[in-house]
């Protein structure tokens, strides 16, 4: 129950296409879902994240769609780059704000993106 | 956000030997974590580790293997024991502020 679901697990595109990765999750009680952006040899980066009562954010590029009946979501890459080649993991967590901490979060399996010229 | 560094950044390691992995932060966290990343594949969060109280395991993780130390809200490590080649992985540290987490750039452990 506390497992999250994303595909696909591989995903080409060209420059200026718009990828999309989709995560799905069982457990309800998740309420924070963050994306995380890793180059190779480095770590997670955290990209854009959301929280259930809204349906859809925008930072930049970068929109999470949400839907909370269908218990999923999903990372749109809006006219993708070259530099935005990497692998993409979302993730969700429990439970409510703790005081000067976060929650524990549960990983996607990832999805490895290129964006060809 | 936080700024995380660890030590070492690499290492190899001989089977049957310990390595001490260190996590330090630029401001002061209450929750760190660390987690594991096999070659190619997605994290697993290890434990977690409160300032002030024993770090909280995960199945499948237990303290003997992987003791954690935090001795104050700036600083953990997690020592991977008697270590064998299937420990070979990135070992990430993360902090959590509110909701966010950041994570450190990881220690590429191999063992040989």
């Amino acid at each position: 129950q506390q497992q999250v679901k994303q595909s696909p697990q591989s995903l080409i595109v060209q420059k200026g296409g718009i990828p999309i990765i989709n995560c799905a999750y069982e457990n309800t009680a998740f309420d924070y879902f963050p994306w995380y952006q890793q180059f190779p040899g480095k770590g997670p980066a955290l990209l854009i994240a959301i929280r259930p009562d809204v349906s859809e954010k925008k930072e930049g590029r970068f929109t999470i769609s949400f839907n909370k009946s269908a218990k999923q979501f999903s990372l749109h890459i809006m006219d993708s780059q070259p530099g935005d080649s990497a692998t993409y993991f979302c993730a969700a967590s429990i439970g409510r704000r703790l005081t000067g901490g976060g929650n524990k979060l549960t990983f996607g399996t990832g999805t490895q993106l290129k964006v060809e010229l | 956000s936080a700024v995380i560094s660890q030590k070492p950044s690499r290492d190899i390691c001989q089977r049957g030997t310990s390595l001490t992995i260190q996590c330090q932060v630029d401001s002061q966290v209450t929750m760190m974590f660390w987690y594991r990343q096999q070659p190619g594949q997605s994290l697993t969060l290890i434990a977690t580790a409160n300032q002030g109280s024993e770090a909280t395991y995960e199945s499948g993780f237990v303290i003997d293997k992987f003791p954690i130390s935090r001795p104050n809200l700036t600083f953990s490590t997690l020592t991977v024991s008697n270590m064998s080649p299937e420990d070979s992985s990135i070992y990430l540290c993360s902090v959590g502020t509110s909701y966010e987490q950041y994570f450190g750039p990881g220690t590429r452990l191999t063992v040989t």
